[in-house]
């Protein structure tokens, strides 16, 4: 089955500095690639996905690479804000499936 | 438009006892997904179903556990004679539709704990 590894899983930043978070994935037939904002005693939010036809997806101070040949994709999250600090999962999941494989999680702290 | 509702919230159980969890998809969605999350870890799929049906129990264990989401009515995960390595924290998700192009909403979870 999908296996996704996350890195890091822990990240600290100051105020304004950019965040990067990695995910590995072994399934090579997985094609969409989600990541999820959980914050404490809440359920994820979808914050921005991307899908295995494009490399790159950009919202806002968010953005999304996908790198199919190595099968990974990263999180980048540009000029952090306190509020953004939380645990941030990727996750995978297959074309026709329906079930989301999800990385072990990144606490983000961002220090003002 | 309310959003996925799970309830209870909290749970707790001692050991032996039954847990019941309830979820209601959003409105419009057939599709609902349970994952377990245990402290400090990733969220694991344990169940897809859409209306009365099971479509996928793969991540189910075997034993003790069953879920089912009848025509009318919540979705319910129940937990037959629960142990302590049953405590995490339990979410579900609805989407409209199947698969990739249909984004899986998440409910607040429930945390149970058993003592």
């Amino acid at each position: 089955g999908e296996n996704v590894e996350q890195h890091p899983s822990t990240l600290s930043v100051q105020e304004g500095d950019s965040a990067v978070i990695k995910c590995t994935y072994s399934d090579s037939a997985s094609n969409y690639f989600p990541w999820y904002k959980q914050e404490l005693g809440k359920g994820p939010q979808l914050i921005i996905d991307i899908r295995s036809n494009v490399g790159e997806k950009k919202d806002q101070r968010i953005a999304v690479t996908l790198n199919k040949t190595a099968k990974h994709f990263s999180l980048h999250i540009t000029e952090t804000q306190p509020e953004d600090s939380a645990v941030y999962f990727c996750a995978a999941m297959k074309n026709a499936g329906n079930m989301l494989t999800f990385g072990g999680g990144t606490r983000l702290m961002v220090k003002p | 438009n309310a959003g996925v509702m799970q309830n209870p919230r909290h749970l707790v159980r001692r050991r032996g006892q039954e847990a019941r969890l309830r979820c209601s998809p959003m409105k419009g969605h057939s599709h609902v997904y349970w994952y377990r999350q245990l402290p400090e870890e990733g969220l694991k799929f344990m169940v897809y179903l859409q209306k009365e049906n099971i479509i996928d129990e793969s991540g189910m264990p075997k034993e003790r556990f069953s879920a089912e989401f009848p025509k009318e009515g919540p979705s319910i995960l129940r937990i037959q004679q629960v142990v302590r390595g049953d405590s995490a924290a339990y979410f579900c998700a609805s989407s409209q539709e199947r698969g990739p192009n249909n984004e899986q909403f998440f409910g607040p979870g429930t945390r149970l704990t058993v003592l």
